[in-house]
């Protein structure tokens, strides 16, 4: 099993550009999750899905989208990429809820 | 502002050397989970405490949930460089589903 993915590892863009970050676990598990880590600031929940067909809105979801495709995938879409999204992005999944949380190994996003 | 605050925020330590790093909320902690983080990697779950008063040791770390259910810490033991990297608590503070997470304390352990 490879646990959680994600793509690309690593993405450097030009301001207003857009982009999608791939995610997929295969852990067969219910929730996902998507988290942006910042220096000094921890992680924060820009949005999750707690089941497949739902997504809701978490800390900062400002500038972002979300498509949970199916039961397997959560993609994260940055429509006009700023220089404050800059960041490095994991993705999570549980099996429902406040289970256990599993990571990606994230994507470190740089927009100039 | 930050619901979960940890302590300290960085921390260097001689090699076999005790530790504590300690999450403190405002409010009660429903869950309280906390994760390692290696520099450039994604987090490794570590431990979960639910009950007040609950603690759980897996090898030479043990994590404490106090009875009030407001703050945990998370104590090593005889630190080795393989401790090194950032810890990260993660709480629920109500019947959410989501987590919110402390900022990190980062752990450097010298040989």
């Amino acid at each position: 099993n490879a646990g959680v993915t994600q793509t690309p590892k690593f993405q450097v863009l030009k301001t207003g550009q857009s982009m999608t970050l791939q995610c997929a676990q295969d852990m067969n598990h219910n929730s996902m999750y998507w988290y942006r880590q910042d220096p000094g600031m921890g992680l924060r929940l820009i949005y999750y899905s707690a089941s497949e067909g739902t997504t809701d809105k978490g800390e900062v979801p400002n500038g972002y989208n979300v498509s949970r495709l199916n039961k397997r995938e959560f993609s994260l879409r940055l429509e006009s990429a700023a220089p404050s999204q800059t960041s490095v992005y994991f993705c999570a999944s549980s099996e429902q809820g406040l289970n256990e949380q599993y990571f990606g190994p994230g994507t470190r996003l740089t927009v100039t | 502002s930050q619901e979960l605050e940890q302590s300290p925020q960085s921390l260097i330590v001689q090699e076999g050397k005790n530790l504590t790093i300690n999450c403190t909320s405002s409010k009660t902690l429903y869950g309280l989970y906390w994760y390692k983080q290696k520099y450039g990697e994604g987090l490794i779950f570590l431990m979960m405490l639910q009950k007040g008063g609950e603690e759980k040791s897996h090898e030479k770390i043990t994590a404490k949930l106090d009875e009030k259910k407001q703050q945990s810490s998370l104590h090593i033991t005889a630190s080795q460089p393989s401790h090194a990297g950032i810890y990260l608590c993660g709480a629920e503070t109500g019947n959410t589903g989501k987590l919110i997470f402390g900022q990190g304390t980062t752990l450097q352990v010298k040989p």
